[in-house]
């Protein structure tokens, strides 16, 4: 069974970078495409991008100027790098794999998610 | 940018009872291949997200068969055919098209 960890600081200040990592166990990274989706307090599900194996991205137009994610085949890790943030990122981030049903790509796997809180 | 739009925004639900979320797309999420691009979540209260329903009316694996998915074109449809109590939760229709969008979400909870 694949099993997804985030980790990474949970306070972050303003105008600083948010930097995750999610650790990827029970299966490889190879072959499958990874996501990276928010929930801020009170509100609904943000996606913020995905990233394939191989390293191709798409991130959501909001986020574009800030974003960018890494993928680590040796360590079987992929990364999320939020620059600039303000109080409007504080959320649940959470890490997911996608899975392919006949070339359609839906999220399958979820991490726990953690909670990154942007405050001085 | 394609907008995702659910009603209602909350939903109390009886039991036994059927219940019914819509989702509106601002644009046409039919692709060029003839499906259409559009997948079902439900956050458990203390979850994560899990898929329910995905391109349209697929149920995921391991997703009870009351939970039903159909819809076309801009407007889609989740039905639970007999609501239990370990439904609740928000649920969430998301397109797949052109990147990801996810809709406000429904809080579904019981009467």
């Amino acid at each position: 069974q694949v099993q997804l960890q985030e980790s990474g600081p949970g306070l972050v200040k303003p105008s600083e970078t948010l930097s995750l990592t999610c650790s990827v166990s029970g299966g490889s990274i190879s072959g499958y495409y990874w996501s990276w989706i928010r929930l801020p307090p009170g509100k609904g599900l943000e996606w913020i991008g995905y990233i394939h194996y191989t390293g191709d991205t798409k991130y959501d137009p909001s986020l574009i100027s800030r974003v960018t994610m890494s993928v680590d085949t040796f360590k079987n890790q992929f990364s999320l790098n939020l620059y600039s943030v303000t109080t409007a990122d504080t959320a649940v981030y959470y890490c997911a794999r996608l899975t392919s049903d006949g070339g359609y790509h839906y999220i399958h796997y979820w991490g726990q998610g953690t909670l990154v809180t942007v405050s001085s | 940018d394609i907008v995702m739009t659910q009603s209602p925004l909350s939903l109390p639900v009886t039991p036994g009872e059927p219940a019914s979320i819509s989702c509106r797309s601002s644009q046409s999420l039919l692709h060029s291949n003839g499906y259409t691009f559009m997948d079902w979540y439900l956050q458990k209260p203390g979850q994560s997200p899990q898929v329910l329903i995905y391109r349209t009316s697929n149920r995921a694996p391991g997703v009870p068969d009351r939970f039903r998915g159909s819809g076309s074109g801009t407007d889609f449809t989740l039905k639970i055919s007999r609501v239990e109590a370990e439904d609740v939760g928000v649920y969430y229709c998301m397109q797949t098209l052109q990147g990801r969008t996810f809709g406000q979400g429904t809080k579904v909870e019981i009467k």
